[in-house]
């Protein structure tokens, strides 16, 4: 059963850095052709992609967010951390992650159930 | 960046019917193209990829097709279960985006 949740702040001050955990179960992120993604939902409004690390270390960004964002991975503990830097309240979203498999064209198909990060002061 | 244009913004339908929704890119993105569901407070659900390619589960009347750079989404009978908001995403280079968003709703 592949499962993923996401986890960190609920709300963060403008200019700090956001730090999300997206811990996994179900497959490992050492498997040929795999990947952990992030993508983001404002309020009322549609998803936006940000940022997609694979098996072999490739890391992909959204351009217009590529100097704020950071994403990594620790495969032996099923983590993928996703840092954003200089936090504005347009960043408020709820935050997902999701598992692709990207050689056989398979983008998400298995999401966590999403965060919600308030970027307030 | 590579744009993704959903058409319509909202549909309004009824139980039974045809529903067409159009996603277009910017530019060609061969068939690196998936479709989502979405309902509201809950994680989007893959639907299609590849264009055409139906995920495993996913109800046959659903049906993904086009390349290049426009795409369709069809769904042959509308269900109750379907009223919802449905995504594009084009995955082909190294910067992915996703459609606005179509919501269909009811007639």
């Amino acid at each position: 059963q592949i499962t993923l949740k996401e986890s960190g702040p609920t709300v963060v001050k403008p200019t700090q850095t956001l730090t999300l955990t997206c811990r996994f179960s179900g497959f490992s992120l050492d498997t040929t052709g795999v990947g952990v993604g992030w993508i983001r939902q404002p309020p009322g409004k549609a998803l936006e992609w940000l940022a997609l690390i694979s098996w072999n270390n490739n890391k992909l960004y959204r351009q217009s967010l590529k100097s704020r964002l950071t994403i990594t991975k620790d495969a032996s503990t099923n983590q993928v951390v996703l840092t954003m830097t200089n936090m504005d309240p347009v960043d408020t979203a709820t935050y997902y992650c999701a598992r692709h498999v990207i050689p056989a064209g398979v983008p998400a198909d298995y999401w966590g159930q999403g965060t919600l990060v308030t970027v307030s002061s | 960046d590579i744009q993704m244009t959903q058409s319509p913004s909202t549909l309004s339908a009824s139980v039974g019917d045809r529903v067409t929704i159009t996603c277009r890119a910017s530019q060609s993105i061969s068939n690196w193209l998936a479709w989502y569901q979405q309902k509201p407070g809950k994680a989007p659900k893959l639907l299609i990829f590849k264009a055409s390619t139906l995920q495993s589960g996913v109800p046959s009347r659903f049906r993904g097709s086009g390349s290049g750079t426009e795409f369709t989404l069809t769904i042959s009978s509308l269900q109750p279960d379907d009223f919802a908001t449905y995504y594009c995403q084009q995955y082909n280079t190294y910067s992915w985006a996703f459609g606005q968003g179509t919501k269909v709703d009811v007639k």
